[in-house]
């Protein structure tokens, strides 16, 4: 059974980056797709990026200049980092493992549990 | 751009059928977008219920079922219950490696 959690700092001042960890456990990050997404206050679930242990990456466009999404070299890990946050980027921050088959993915299996994020002057 | 369209909102009387749809505003839904639906309860992260169109995540009762109906990729909920009371998102693959959720369906049971 994969076990996903998110760690970083529930605070983050406005301009400044983000940074959150997805910690795996259960299963390998050597395999499949692991992504980011976030729901705002109140509002929908919004898909952030996602990354192959191999260094395959690709971001929502939207995002795109401000988004860095890595795997740890712990190879346990993976990380997002949002840079130039504004109160917009407050949210829910979840991490979560695609199901794939033969390297294509058909949508998530696994969900973390969330990382609240409150930015703020 | 396009987007990914879901009703806002849907209600069910208990022991009913709902179908919730997930559209695209330019286009048709295929089996080649994956759809996947989530169940998400207030507070809470979202539970995996389809991927792949229609195949049910561990777990799931064989009331939630996925499939294409005409243009759009469909979540039917047979029998419906009380705690199926939830907010309802679908996941569409866009190509490139893009995904786009819709803005999901409040489902109320009464």
């Amino acid at each position: 059974q994969v076990q996903l959690q998110e760690s970083g700092p529930g605070l983050v001042k406005t301009s400044e980056t983000l940074s959150l960890t997805c910690s795996v456990s259960g299963g390998s990050i050597n395999s499949d797709y692991w992504s980011w997404i976030r729901q705002s206050p109140g509002k929908g679930l919004e898909w952030i990026g996602c990354v192959h242990y191999t260094g395959s990456i690709s971001y929502n466009p939207s995002l795109r200049s401000r988004v860095t999404i890595s795997v740890a070299t712990s190879r346990t890990q993976f990380s997002l980092r949002l840079t130039s946050v504004t109160a917009a980027d407050t949210a829910v921050y979840y991490c979560a493992k695609y199901y794939c088959i033969n390297d294509v993915c058909r949508g998530f299996d696994y969900w973390g549990q969330g990382a609240l994020v409150t930015v703020s002057s | 751009q396009t987007v990914v369209t879901q009703e806002p909102t849907f209600s069910v009387s208990p022991g009913g059928t709902v179908t919730l749809t997930c559209g695209l505003s330019s286009g048709s839904v295929s089996t080649t977008y994956y759809p996947s639906w989530y169940q998400q309860t207030p507070g809470q992260a979202p539970r995996t219920l389809i991927y792949d169109t229609s195949t049910r995540s561990s777990g799931v009762p064989d009331r939630f079922s996925g499939s294409i109906l005409g243009n759009n990729a469909a979540l039917t909920i047979t029998g419906a219950q009380a705690d199926d009371e939830s907010d309802y998102y679908c996941l569409l693959y866009m190509g490139s490696g893009i995904w786009m959720f819709g803005g999901g369906t409040k489902l109320t049971v009464l």
